[in-house]
C-alpha cells in the first residue's frame, strides 16, 4: 500500500463547479508535488512545496490552486476548469528537495479528475 | 531541452520470458537515473541508479547504467502476469543553481505479460 494518500480516487466536475483533491502523507518527508498525467503520456510536474513553501510553479493556469497548510497535507483547489484538464492527478512526496539531492518520489495512487 | 527517450513503447510476452526495456537520456548536468512501474495508479520506485557499470538487482528485476553511452536497461527474468505494467524512466533535471529539482520522464515501456 502506498503511503501517500489521495481523495477523491474520482472526481467528475462541470466546468463551473470548485472542488479541491487532497493528499497527505506521513512519512515525515519536506517536499510535496502534484503531477499531471495524461493518457498514455508520462507524469508531468504542476507544483513542488518545499518546507511548506511553493518551489516550482511549472507555469500552470491558475485555474489549478496548491496548497500546503502543513507538512503533511498538499490540496489542489479547481476551479473553471477546462475538459482538456481531464487526467489522473498524482501526488508525491520526497524526504527533502533542492541543493544536489535526487528527488526519490513515493507517489499517491492518483485521483482521476473528469471535467464535463 | 532534456530528454528521455524509452523503448519499445509496448511489449506483449508469454510467462517465463525475459524482457529488457530500453531507456536513453540526454540532460545537462546528470546526476542519476530512476526506474518505476507504474500499474494501474501510481508509480512505484524501482531502482535509482548513479554509477555506471554497476548493476542494481531486485528478485527477477535488474538494471544497470552506461554513463558513456548515455543509456540504461531494465531486465526482467522470468516474467509473471503480475509484472504487466507501465515502466517509466526518469531522470532529475532542470532547476537552478545545481539543484536538480524535476524528474523528467520517459514515455514509458507498456509490458503485457499473458498467461
Amino acid at each position: 500500500d502506498t503511503e501517500v494518500t489521495q481523495t477523491p480516487k474520482h472526481l467528475v466536475m462541470g466546468m463551473t463547479n470548485k472542488k479541491s483533491l487532497k493528499c497527505e502523507q506521513h512519512m515525515g518527508h519536506r517536499a510535496m508535488y502534484w503531477y499531471k498525467q495524461k493518457a498514455k503520456k508520462p507524469p508531468e510536474l504542476m507544483f513542488v512545496y518545499s518546507y511548506e513553501k511553493l518551489s516550482i510553479n511549472e507555469s500552470v493556469p491558475s485555474r489549478f490552486s496548491p496548497e500546503c497548510p502543513n507538512s503533511s497535507l498538499l490540496n489542489l483547489h479547481l476551479h473553471a476548469l477546462q475538459p482538456e484538464d481531464s487526467a489522473l492527478y498524482l501526488c508525491a512526496s520526497s524526504p527533502r528537495f533542492g541543493g544536489n539531492l535526487v528527488p526519490e518520489l513515493f507517489f499517491g495512487e492518483g485521483s482521476r479528475l473528469t471535467v464535463l | 531541452e532534456d530528454k528521455v527517450v524509452q523503448s519499445p513503447l509496448s511489449l506483449v510476452v508469454h510467462e517465463g520470458d525475459t524482457v529488457t526495456l530500453n531507456c536513453s537520456y540526454e540532460v545537462t548536468n546528470f546526476r542519476s537515473l530512476l526506474w518505476y512501474k507504474q500499474e494501474k495508479k501510481a508509480p512505484t520506485f524501482l531502482f535509482m541508479l548513479t554509477s555506471s557499470g554497476i548493476e542494481k538487482k531486485s528478485g527477477r528485476l535488474s538494471s544497470i547504467l552506461d554513463k558513456k553511452e548515455l543509456f540504461s536497461i531494465l531486465n526482467i527474468t522470468a516474467t509473471q502476469t503480475g509484472d504487466s505494467a507501465i515502466y517509466l524512466c526518469a531522470v532529475p533535471s532542470g532547476g537552478s543553481g545545481g539543484s536538480n529539482y524535476k524528474l523528467t520522464f520517459g514515455k514509458g515501456t507498456l509490458l503485457t505479460v499473458n498467461p
